[in-house]
């Protein structure tokens, strides 16, 4: 049971290339969530997803794309990079009742 | 819209004192609070959580939490901190259904002196 796993640990971007980060969990549960975490700013809500099928805009969506067509999985694209989106990226988990588990972060750096 | 005001940035205590983070949250209908830990360079870990019930929760790590709904608070603490309590520290509240759409607060970074 690996819970919530994330790829890649770092990444390195310059300015206007995309990529894709992977989140997959294997606990079955039904809502993921991506965050970025920032110094002095706690964890601020990107996308989350309620479901297969079904995702929605948090705090600060813009520069970013979901997709949710399997429950284990929930990539997040980076359509076209910016300095202001280095962060550390954490995908998390959680079912109905329940806290959420944090996958161990993506850590980009855009030139 | 909710929100989470964690007022202290950074707290140093000494190990074996005790220890309050303080946390307060804005929340329209029944909160549903967490309080997690992060040590550098990892995932959150879950301390504890509320959504109902009796208004003292204990979590792992010998770390306990009030809930008070008169003063929209939800406070940390630990009678006796060790030094390998040092880590920051995250409030949380979300919607009982849906965990995943949680609002975090800035956070608290703790420093334990010998």
């Amino acid at each position: 049971n690996a819970g919530v796993t994330q790829t890649p640990k770092f990444q390195v971007l310059k300015t206007g290339q995309s990529m894709t980060l992977q989140c997959a969990q294997d606990m079955n549960h039904e809502y993921m969530s991506w965050y970025r975490q920032d110094p002095g700013m706690g964890l601020r809500l990107i996308h989350y997803s309620v479901g297969a099928g079904i995702t929605d805009q948090g705090e600060v969506p813009n520069g970013y794309n979901v997709s949710r067509s399997t429950t284990e999985d929930f990539p997040l694209r980076l359509l076209s990079a910016a300095p202001s989106q280095t962060s550390v990226y954490f995908c998390a988990s959680s079912s109905t009742g329940n806290e959420q588990f944090f996958g161990p972060g993506t850590r980009l750096t855009v030139l | 819209a909710q929100s989470v005001t964690q007022p202290d940035i950074h707290i140093t205590v000494s190990e074996g004192a005790s220890l309050e983070l303080r946390c307060n949250y804005s929340y329209g209908a029944t909160p549903y609070l967490f309080w997690y830990v992060q040590s550098p360079g990892q995932g959150l870990q879950l301390l504890l959580k509320y959504f109902s019930g009796d208004t003292l929760v204990q979590g792992i790590k010998g770390f306990e939490a009030e809930f008070k709904r008169s003063q929209s608070s939800f406070n940390l603490r630990k009678p006796s901190v060790h030094w390998s309590d040092a880590a920051e520290y995250f409030c949380a509240v979300g919607a009982l259904a849906n965990a995943g759409k949680s609002t975090f607060g800035d956070g608290t970074t703790l420093t334990v002196k010998p």
